[in-house]
């Protein structure tokens, strides 16, 4: 069974550039997250969607990030304008209900 | 709000020692997971138990909950390097918690020879 893919791996940019990062769950998960991992610290949830309806994005800055799901599969996270302090990893999970998530390797951001 | 706190955050330990990480939280929950990450990779599963009393092992760890207490143990016994990571407990699930997974801080454990 494939993982859970996303990318790029890595990505430097400069401070009030864009960014988006791509996620594709494992097939037939319906529920996806977004976290955000500063380095030290524990993930963050951002987002989760249920198929592609948003379930909960009380953590998301929406004044500069947003996320979608299309067709309940691929998701994209984008951040407009970026930020210093959102230099991280961004990890995409997903899982089957109450099966626990899987993560996929993550994209590690840095803003400089 | 759903919170997660482990301790200890930082962890030396000597092989062959015994040792146990602590997660509490805040509010009802379904599900405690467990996972591992090692540095510079993303989070593997270690275990998800479902119930009061659950107890699950693999190899040197296990892992246990009490719902009552909303405390979730992780026990490491005869620790080798190879354990060497940070360890995140995650609390969530569908019946109190809309399918929120919500993690704790991380212990990152040291096994020192």
């Amino acid at each position: 069974e494939a993982g859970v893919a996303q990318s790029p791996r890595y990505k430097i940019i400069e401070k009030r550039q864009s960014v988006a990062f791509w996620c594709n769950p494992i097939s037939g998960h319906a529920t996806l997250y977004w976290y955000q991992q500063i380095l030290g610290q524990g993930p963050k949830l951002l987002i989760q969607f249920q198929n592609n309806g948003v379930v909960d994005d009380s953590q998301l800055p929406k004044d500069r990030f947003s996320a979608e799901r299309l067709k309940g599969v691929d998701s994209t996270l984008k951040i407009q304008p970026a930020k210093l302090e959102d230099s991280a990893v961004y990890l995409c999970a997903s899982s089957l209900i109450d099966r626990g998530a899987f993560f996929g390797q993550g994209t590690r951001l840095t803003v400089v | 709000e759903l919170k997660v706190e482990q301790n200890p955050l930082f962890l030396s330990m000597q092989e062959g020692k015994n040792y146990t990480i602590y997660c509490n939280y805040s509010t009802t929950s379904d599900r405690l997971y467990w996972y591992r990450q090692d540095p510079g990779k993303s989070l593997e599963s270690l275990f998800v138990l479902l119930s009061n009393g659950a107890v699950k092992q693999e190899g040197r760890l296990m892992a246990s909950l009490d719902t009552k207490a909303r405390l979730s143990t992780l026990h490491i016994t005869a620790a080798v390097h190879d354990l060497s990571a940070t360890y995140f407990c995650a609390v969530g699930g569908w019946e109190n918690q809309g399918g929120k997974l919500i993690f704790g801080q991380g212990t990152e454990l040291s096994v020192k020879p």
